[in-house]
């Protein structure tokens, strides 16, 4: 089956820096790419598209400013959390659609963690 | 952000019993999807429901996509202790490209206990 990964697993970062999440479709090209963010004991909240090759979309209330989003090829995406705080601190998963397809294969998701 | 509306909050059974969840959302969607989320990983695709009132199973689980195209359920029969986990509903509302972004449900917490 289709697979997805996301590296890193976890990372822990100090308040004011900068943290990179990449989003690889491993097996397929993914011209369509998700991020969402899930704080514990709750649910996936979309934070964006990302399209290969252009703009991403971001839900409303996410900062794209915050949330930097880069499709730069069919397979890899990645998520920059920008200045992170405390409050980023979360679980980030991805998801990847192969082209033309309907289901939305997930990475195993970025436990991260702002002290 | 939008999320749906998903019962109950969290199971605790015994082994073997029957479990039962369902979603509801006040908007349509043209496809439901189940989801099994286990602890620091990412949702795995238990079922997908692609037409109104649409009956599918995949072993001991068993949903079905409402016929107002508002609502699913999902009923797992005989459960074993490796079907803790927590649950989720999706909805998504296009065929393909961005359109396929999934709106959650709340999730329901599952515990069987051997």
């Amino acid at each position: 089956g289709a697979v997805v990964s996301q590296h890193p697993s976890w990372v822990i970062c100090k308040s004011g820096t900068s943290v990179k999440i990449e989003c690889r479709s491993l097996d397929f090209q993914a011209t369509t790419m998700f991020w969402y963010r899930q704080f514990p004991k709750q649910s996936l909240m979309l934070m964006a598209t990302s399209n290969e090759g252009s703009k991403a979309t971001y839900e409303q209330g996410v900062e794209k400013d915050k949330f930097l989003i880069n499709h730069a090829s069919l397979t890899l995406s990645t998520l920059t959390v920008t200045s992170a705080h405390p409050e980023d601190s979360s679980f980030y998963i991805c998801s990847a659609v192969l082209a033309g397809d309907t289901e939305a294969f997930f990475g195993q998701g970025t436990r991260l963690t702002v002290v | 952000g939008q999320q749906l509306n998903q019962s109950p909050q969290s199971m605790f059974i015994q082994e073997g019993e029957d479990v039962s969840m369902n979603c509801t959302s006040s908007s349509i969607f043209n496809t439901w999807l189940w989801y099994k989320q286990d602890p620091g990983e990412g949702p795995v695709l238990l079922i997908a429901l692609y037409k109104a009132g649409e009956l599918t199973s995949n072993g001991r689980l068993t949903a079905q996509f409402g016929i107002t195209r508002k609502d699913s359920f999902l009923n797992i029969s005989a459960s074993i202790p490796s079907d803790v986990g927590i649950y989720f509903c999706a909805g998504q509302e296009g065929y393909g490209g961005a359109t396929n972004k999934l709106i959650f449900g709340t999730g329901t917490l599952l515990a069987v206990q051997p």
